[in-house]
């Protein structure tokens, strides 16, 4: 596609529930990533794919979060047993390999309210 | 761990001010070095990155950002801003080797008419 692109653009989920989000990266690809910025904090690396593998999942908070990806394109981000401190916007962003010398493209994010 | 200090978190300023936005790391070793900004509504974008080579890198829209490596900083500049400059600036590194951005908590620019 034209640009990376997440959904939803907006999740208002109770306490308690679970949550799947999803990123559309740049097609051709291989790399994908996904941030977490809460309100007035900068961007928390989250974890990184390269094709459909996980080498880094350091950022993952807890064993609530995890993240797959198939084929090399859509990821999905999953939160179970939401709880309100997750609540802040969820950034996508794909590059074409990995490695901290490629520019990284973004999403538009996910805006998740835990209430 | 690597760190990112952006300690400015809102600069006011008016326009075709200059402005000076302020960012230190924390690791000496070597690094990649990234500003990208985030207009109203948009999402992030980058600005400028310094991978290798001159020390001072510049933008298509005026900005420039200067590597010093000795006071680990890379503060990004702008002789005379634009209301369309309005935005959040957010600085990120990574250490060569790595694969991951490490953010800074981004500062907030508006532009005074």
């Amino acid at each position: 596609g034209a640009g990376v692109s997440q959904s939803p653009s907006n999740k208002v989920t109770e306490k308690g529930k679970d949550v799947e989000l999803r990123c559309d990266p740049i097609s051709g690809h291989t790399a994908l990533y996904w941030y977490r910025q809460r309100l007035g904090q900068g961007l928390e690396f989250l974890i990184y794919f390269q094709g459909n593998s996980a080498p880094d999942k350091s950022g993952l908070p807890s064993d609530r979060f995890s993240a797959e990806r198939t084929g090399e394109s859509v990821s999905t981000l999953t939160i179970q047993r939401t709880q309100q401190e997750d609540s802040a916007v969820y950034l996508c962003a794909s590059s074409q390999i990995a490695g901290g010398y490629n520019e990284q493209f973004f999403g538009p994010g996910t805006r998740l309210t835990v209430l | 761990a690597q760190s990112v200090t952006q300690l400015d978190s809102q600069v006011p300023v008016f326009e075709e001010a200059p402005v000076e936005l302020r960012c230190n790391y924390s690791s000496s070793v070597s690094v990649y070095l990234f500003w990208y900004v985030q207009y109203p509504n948009q999402g992030l974008q980058l600005l400028l990155k310094y991978l290798s080579g001159s020390t001072l890198v510049e933008s298509i829209n005026g900005f420039e950002a200067e590597f010093n490596k000795s006071q680990t900083s890379f503060h990004l500049r702008k002789p005379s801003v634009h209301i369309s400059d309005t935005a959040e600036y957010f600085c990120a590194v990574s250490d060569q080797g790595a694969q991951k951005l490490v953010f800074g908590q981004g500062t907030r620019l508006t532009i005074n008419p």
